[in-house]
């Protein structure tokens, strides 16, 4: 356990459908972030939120919709998925400091099928 | 453009040293050069950070010459349990976190 959890663990979905992934942690952290983790491919940064405020946003599909309603919570709205969109969506937190922006505590992952 | 760049895959042996190199030019002049460990179903995990020259903690050590375009990460006699992807993450500016593809490394009996 990391302090760093999220629901659900795996999540399978057809393209129409509406979905939520859920993270949360109470490790005193400022910054959540979403990643993409595809087989093969270095993680690809999806969302940063820093003190509640989204400070980065890489050109990721409509499609994905954060929300972070406070420090300790984080949300990835899903829908209208595309097949490709199948991979693990890992959460992460870092507490506050430039130095400490690196150091990033991970949850264990929500495994994504889109059908 | 900023790239981290490591090797795909090593294999080693129980009781050996293995040392893991990332390439990463052009990174931020004041910021910290991390390696995390992943196991499959899990999400990464800190291993250790550094600035330059030696860091050494309880699980590895991290190697970072002066100019800064690569690191080496050691970890001193491995064990089976070692085998899992390692990842090099560099900062090239505010948030802009680059991360390798991943080194998977296999250890054997």
């Amino acid at each position: 356990e990391t302090g760093v959890t999220q629901t659900p663990r795996h999540l399978v979905m057809g393209m129409t459908n509406k979905k939520s992934l859920k993270c949360e942690q109470h490790l005193g952290h400022n910054a959540m972030y979403w990643y993409k983790q595809s087989a093969k491919k270095p993680l690809e940064l999806m969302f940063v939120y820093s003190l509640e405020e989204r400070v980065e946003n890489n050109s990721v599909p409509s499609r994905f919709s954060p929300e972070c309603p406070n420090s300790s919570h984080l949300f990835l709205h899903l829908h209208t998925l595309q097949p490709e969109d199948s991979a693990l969506y890992l959460c992460a937190s870092s507490p506050p400091g430039t130095s400490g922006a690196n150091v990033l505590t991970f949850g264990a992952g929500s495994r994504l099928t889109v059908l | 453009l900023a790239k981290t760049t490591q090797p795909i895959s090593m294999d080693s042996y129980e009781g050996q040293e293995v040392n893991i190199t990332c390439s990463h030019n052009n990174i931020a002049t004041n910021d910290y050069i991390t390696w995390y460990q992943q196991f499959p179903s899990q999400g990464p995990r800190f291993i250790i950070q550094g600035y330059k020259t030696k860091v050494t903690n309880e699980v590895a050590s991290l190697f970072i010459p002066a100019d800064r375009k690569s690191s080496t990460l050691s970890l001193p006699r491995v064990s089976l349990s070692d085998t899992a992807v390692y990842y090099c993450l560099a900062f090239y500016s505010n948030y802009q976190l680059i991360w390798g593809a991943g080194t998977k490394l296999i250890i054997k009996p």
